[in-house]
């Protein structure tokens, strides 16, 4: 149980196209999802909370309106990456928490997107 | 400023033996801290959390520490295997008004030769 899937697991794309990802939990509803991004030898950083129904809420120094969220149901967040640049490359990471969380802080971790704007 | 801190040298360890990962911190203080791993290319995984008013935790061959005074994590792997090579991640959380924002660190590679 508790899977969360990313679909596409990589993908490629010209520079200035928007590139959509999504993030389903399988087996369970989220009330919450995460997204986070990964550069090579970095940590991951959060990018934004993504509730179901509202709006996300961005981290700092990340831009609402390049990176699109929408939690449309308890089981899908999409992450579209909109006129992406080289520099938006890097390996976006989503994570769900159970609307019957065990506790608090439990989420479980996507397989991850690799992006390439070339 | 906010640190995580963990070595970002690889650490090479023999099967059988202990290995032993350190998360530090500054200018946070957490509820919770939870130790992942992460394969290359792949999403992490959930391994252990631990409390701030817990000073142990045990899973099968891990175990984690948590020193909230030294603001510092240990995270042990007993009678490594090879298929233990992995990078493991520490992550920070209630450290902001919401649950679950995780804060990471960088990770540590480890490799367990035969």
């Amino acid at each position: 149980g508790a899977v969360v899937s990313q679909h596409p697991s990589w993908v490629i794309c010209k520079s200035g196209t928007s590139v959509k990802i999504e993030c389903r939990s399988l087996d369970f509803q989220a009330t919450t999802m995460f997204w986070y991004r990964q550069f090579p030898k970095q940590s991951l950083m959060l990018m934004a909370t993504s509730n179901e129904g509202s709006k996300a809420t961005y981290e700092q120094g990340v831009e609402k309106d390049k990176f699109l969220i929408n939690h449309a149901s308890l089981t899908l967040s999409t992450l579209t990456v909109t006129s992406a640049h080289p520099e938006d490359s890097s390996f976006y990471i989503c994570s769900a928490r159970p609307r019957l969380a065990q506790t608090y802080n439990e989420q479980f971790f996507g397989p991850g997107t690799r992006l390439t704007v070339l | 400023s906010q640190k995580i801190e963990q070595n970002s040298e690889a650490l090479n360890i023999q099967e059988g033996k202990t290995a032993t990962l350190t998360c530090n911190y500054t200018n946070y203080s957490p509820a919770y801290l939870q130790w992942y791993r992460q394969d290359p290319g792949r999403g992490p995984v959930f391994l252990l959390l631990i409390r701030e008013n817990e000073k142990e935790k045990r899973k099968e061959r891990l175990k984690v520490t948590f020193d909230t005074t030294l603001k510092q994590s240990l995270f042990h792997i007993t009678a490594s295997q090879p298929a233990d090579s992995a990078t493991y991640l520490c992550a920070l959380d209630g450290t902001t008004d919401s649950w679950g924002k995780l804060q990471f660190g960088a990770g540590t590679q480890v490799v367990v030769t035969p």
